[in-house]
């Protein structure tokens, strides 16, 4: 069974502080993808990056980075200079060559950023 | 590209009736997810449409149902009504296999 963890149910920080969102996962998969999404108020869930399991390099994109570690099962994603517009929603997703197209989410990080 | 298209956006239901949701893919995409989204569960799958056959199901009883039109288009059934089935309901699609899915806006459901 797969399984996503996002120990951090809310977070609040202040404009332009640097914030990170952790995620930690389970899977037998050998190949599998990581995805972090984001929810506004609208309740869209907006792609933000994929991360195939053979593919350990981090990204940075604008103000988003993410690093990925399979030594320790992790996938964390960290907004620098966080903006109001940040405020969401963010999940942390799973799939794998098990379970098919079946997403398997955690719980989500409520981020608030205040002006 | 249009996104993922969702109708209707509301919609508000008394117990015992059914609902009929819609969802348009990307353009392109040939695959349909549904998800729901409830405070207690958080996001569940429900199944995935590929190719106008189900694919992949997710564990609900069979009060939901879908299917897929040779367009790609989506709709997901729900019968015979249950207050816990108040929740939003999200269709995603993607284009192949392992791509990366895409979600519309949402259905958001209340069973009074």
């Amino acid at each position: 069974a797969q399984k996503v963890t996002q120990a951090q149910t809310e977070i609040s920080v202040v404009e332009k502080e640097d914030v990170t969102l952790d995620c930690v996962y389970e899977t037998r998969d050998t190949t599998y993808y990581l995805f972090w999404y984001k929810q506004p108020p609208s309740g869209e869930l907006v792609f933000l990056i994929r991360r195939n399991s053979f593919d350990e390099q981090n990204e940075i994109s604008g103000r988003y980075s993410w690093n990925f570690q399979k030594s320790t099962s992790s996938f964390n994603f960290t907004i620098t200079a966080s903006q109001v517009v940040d405020s969401a929603v963010y999940f942390c997703a799973l799939s794998g060559e098990t379970s098919g197209s079946r997403l398997t989410f955690g719980e989500g990080t409520q981020l608030t950023v205040n002006p | 590209k249009a996104g993922v298209t969702q109708t209707p956006r509301y919609l508000i239901k008394t117990r015992g009736q059914q609902v009929t949701l819609s969802c348009s893919p990307i353009s392109g995409h040939r695959s349909v997810s549904w998800y729901q989204q409830t405070p207690g569960q958080g996001l569940q799958f429900l199944f995935e449409y590929f190719s106008e056959t189900q694919r992949n199901k997710g564990n609900f009883p069979g009060r939901f149902s879908g299917r897929q039109f040779s367009n790609s288009r989506s709709e997901m059934n729900v019968s015979t009504l249950e207050l816990g089935d108040s929740a939003l309901y999200l269709c995603a699609s993607r284009a192949n296999s392992q791509d990366t899915q895409y979600f519309g806006p949402g259905t958001r459901l209340t069973v009074l």
